[in-house]
């Protein structure tokens, strides 16, 4: 039983760039979550999905774009990468009342 | 609006002695709480659930909702129980958000 996975793991990229990190989770939740975590700023929602074919935003969502692709798999999308996006990012999902979020291995991200 | 706040950003406390984890929540509706364990760079894995009133590693949390607090308490603190803590709040409405504080990182002097 995988859990959540992520990949990549590692990624650097230059300023401009785009690009997708991957989530799929393996446990039958409908929720779905992405979160970015920067030292003293703790973990922050980016865009979070309460089930397959809906979306919305958290507290900052500026900058990215999300595709819940189906019930497993949560998408987010660098379309333009900025040096203020360096930082790790994780994925969570989560089910009904009660249970608690499940998160990935976390992608470091680092923008130059 | 829904928030958490952990109020301090480091907490040091010698082998042996107790130890509080403050944690506040800001919420109209019925709160679920958690607390979140995070080991050097390794992914955020959950400790305790307010829902369970559990005991795990020795830690328990008591969620008072008159204070809106969900503080984290251990009578005994150990060296392994260095680490990074966030408490959660999901939110029970439609969607399910989950928000988390900004942490309190945990060092146990020997």
């Amino acid at each position: 039983n995988a859990g959540v996975t992520q990949t990549p793991k590692f990624q650097v990229l230059k300023t401009g760039q785009s690009m997708t990190l991957q989530c799929a989770q393996d446990m039958n939740h409908n929720s779905m979550y992405w979160y970015r975590q920067d030292p003293g700023m703790g973990l922050r929602l980016i865009y979070y999905s309460a089930s397959e074919g809906t979306t919305d935003k958290g507290e900052v969502p500026n900058g990215y774009n999300v595709s819940r692709l189906n019930k497993r798999e949560f998408s987010l999308r660098l379309e333009s990468a900025a040096p203020s996006q360096t930082s790790v990012y994780f994925c969570a999902s989560s089910g009904g009342i009660g249970t608690e979020a499940f998160f990935g291995q976390g992608t470091r991200l680092t923008v130059v | 609006a829904q928030r958490v706040t952990q109020p301090e950003k480091l907490l040091s406390v010698f082998k042996g002695a107790p130890v509080e984890l403050k944690c506040n929540y800001s919420y109209s509706g019925s709160p679920e709480l958690f607390w979140y364990v995070q080991y050097s760079r390794q992914r955020l894995q959950l400790l305790l659930r307010h829902i369970s009133r559990e005991s795990i590693k020795g830690f328990t949390a008591d969620l008072n909702k008159g204070e809106t607090s969900f503080h984290l308490k251990k009578p005994f603190a150990q060296e392994e129980d260095s680490a990074m803590y966030y408490c959660a709040l999901k939110v029970r409405n439609r969607d399910d958000k989950i928000i988390f504080g900004k942490g309190t990182r945990l060092h146990i002097l020997p």
